[in-house]
């Protein structure tokens, strides 16, 4: 399966630990989307990243959201002290970068802090 | 700061009849408009687009339709089949893809 491989699928942490979440784009897409999906709402852009470049942040919370695509290795998304307004799920999208816009989305990490 | 709007949260439709789906957004730069649908549990998936430049695409049983004077999007489903059922987003974008807060179709046999 050549698609957006994100993991963990689940990922259960208490109030003030730390959450990685990990995305390794399909293969030959150099661009890099997280999208964040609360209960009952839509998806909720993030962040836009290409290779070792952040493209656009202007959906990341100001503290304890950070984001990187390095050179080498899949796409983190890091949280720090995560509180419980954090838990939903975290997609990842990637793209070639045509201007279709068209993205294609991994299954999601489930994020639950306790 | 909502820029797209699918004032429908749920829709029920009877199978074999036509399902449409409406999304309002408000700024006039997006390229292109673009629809997915998402499962519960799984990743949303491309469904169809249209660019800015276009007011009808069509593919099988999927018709979008672009009013760009009355920032209007319709995605239209006949007929309507019971694996239709899951929520759709359109989603318009530029540089990044805008999502709605989605419409959650059921298919009723």
């Amino acid at each position: 399966n050549a698609g957006v491989m994100q993991n963990p699928r689940h990922l259960v942490r208490r109030r003030g630990q730390e959450a990685r979440l990990r995305c390794s784009p399909m293969k030959g897409h150099s661009h890099v989307y997280w999208y964040r999906q609360l209960p009952e709402e839509g998806l909720k852009f993030m962040v836009y990243l290409q290779k070792e470049n952040i493209i656009d942040e202007s959906g990341m919370p100001k503290e304890r959201f950070s984001a990187e695509f390095p050179k080498e290795g899949p796409s983190i998304l890091r949280i720090q002290q995560v509180v419980r307004g954090d838990s939903a799920a975290y997609f990842c999208a990637s793209s070639p970068g045509l201007a279709t816009g068209e993205l294609f989305f991994g299954e999601g990490s489930r994020l639950t802090v306790l | 700061d909502q820029q797209v709007k699918q004032n429908s949260p749920s829709l029920s439709v009877q199978e074999g009849r036509i399902s449409i789906l409406n999304c309002d957004y408000t700024n006039s730069m997006f390229d292109y408009f673009l629809w997915y649908k998402k499962y519960p549990a799984e990743g949303p998936t491309f469904l169809i687009s249209i660019s800015s430049i276009k007011d009808k695409n069509e593919d099988g049983r999927f018709t979008v339709f672009l009013n760009k004077s009355a920032k209007h999007l319709s995605l239209h489903i006949v007929p309507s089949q019971p694996g239709d059922s899951a929520v759709y987003f359109c989603a318009p974008g530029a540089q990044k893809l805008v999502f709605g807060q989605g419409t959650r179709l059921t298919i009723n046999p």
